[in-house]
């Protein structure tokens, strides 16, 4: 059972409007959630996250939501620019510290 | 600062055939991590390292051994290698950090992945 959920595998975007990426969690015991960023041939990289006790976190072009009655949360690039093409897979954490779990990520893909 | 290294980074088998993925991390972390990459499946636990000495099961643990070597160092072993191996294999590490305003902080640090084939 998926407790992690990106349910687009891919999106494109023009350059320079905004990319907005979606994930949904069924566990109400995630309490810190993050976004990776994945080019091929490299391993994920850490991009931004935000605990549960806030509502939205910004870095730069990049922003976090998070709405914890929906169990949704959301990634905004604004502006999209073409270097953000790779897969975006979203994770979550529990209180124990337990590994992250992973959603199947979604492709970006900014057209310039 | 060379974060997570994985070696090899590319590894052909034939089945049946026996590996060990090597990883070391120099970020003096507790944890540590093995996950598989596949087509639209996402990243998937194999097994992680909570600690020095202690090792659990991920999601798909069946067919693979670890080795908690020492605070640097987790090796991922295929005993027997099967073709539904195929796979991109990556390794991670991460400290969790409790604070009382933002509670926890579990970010994972990954290495560049080991891309093995198994014909």
């Amino acid at each position: 059972d998926q407790q992690v959920k990106q349910n687009s595998p891919s999106l494109s975007v023009q350059e320079g409007r905004i990319s907005i990426l979606n994930c949904d969690y069924t566990n109400s015991m995630f309490d810190y959630f993050l976004w990776y960023k994945k080019y091929p041939a490299e391993g994920p990289t850490f991009l931004i996250s935000i605990s549960s006790i806030k509502d939205k976190n910004e870095d730069g072009r990049f922003t976090v939501f998070l709405n914890k009655s929906a169990k949704h949360l959301s990634l905004h690039i604004v502006p999209s620019q073409p270097g953000d093409s790779a897969v975006y897979f979203c994770a979550a954490s529990d209180p124990g510290g337990t590994p992250l779990v992973f959603g199947k990520g979604t492709r970006l893909s900014v057209i310039a | 600062n060379a974060g997570v290294t994985q070696t090899p980074k590319f590894q052909v088998l034939k089945t049946g055939q026996s590996m060990t993925l090597q990883c070391a991390q120099d970020m003096n972390h507790n944890s540590m991590y093995w996950y598989r990459q596949d087509p639209g499946m996402g990243l998937r636990l194999i097994y992680y390292s909570a600690s020095e000495g202690t090792t659990d099961k991920g999601e798909v643990p069946n067919g693979y051994n670890v080795s908690r070597l020492n605070k640097r160092e987790f090796s991922l072993r295929l005993e027997s290698a099967a073709p539904s191996q195929t796979s991109v294999y990556f390794c991670a590490s991460s400290e969790v950090y409790y604070r009382v305003l933002t509670r926890i902080k579990n970010i994972q640090y990954f290495g560049a992945g080991t891309r093995l084939s198994v014909l």
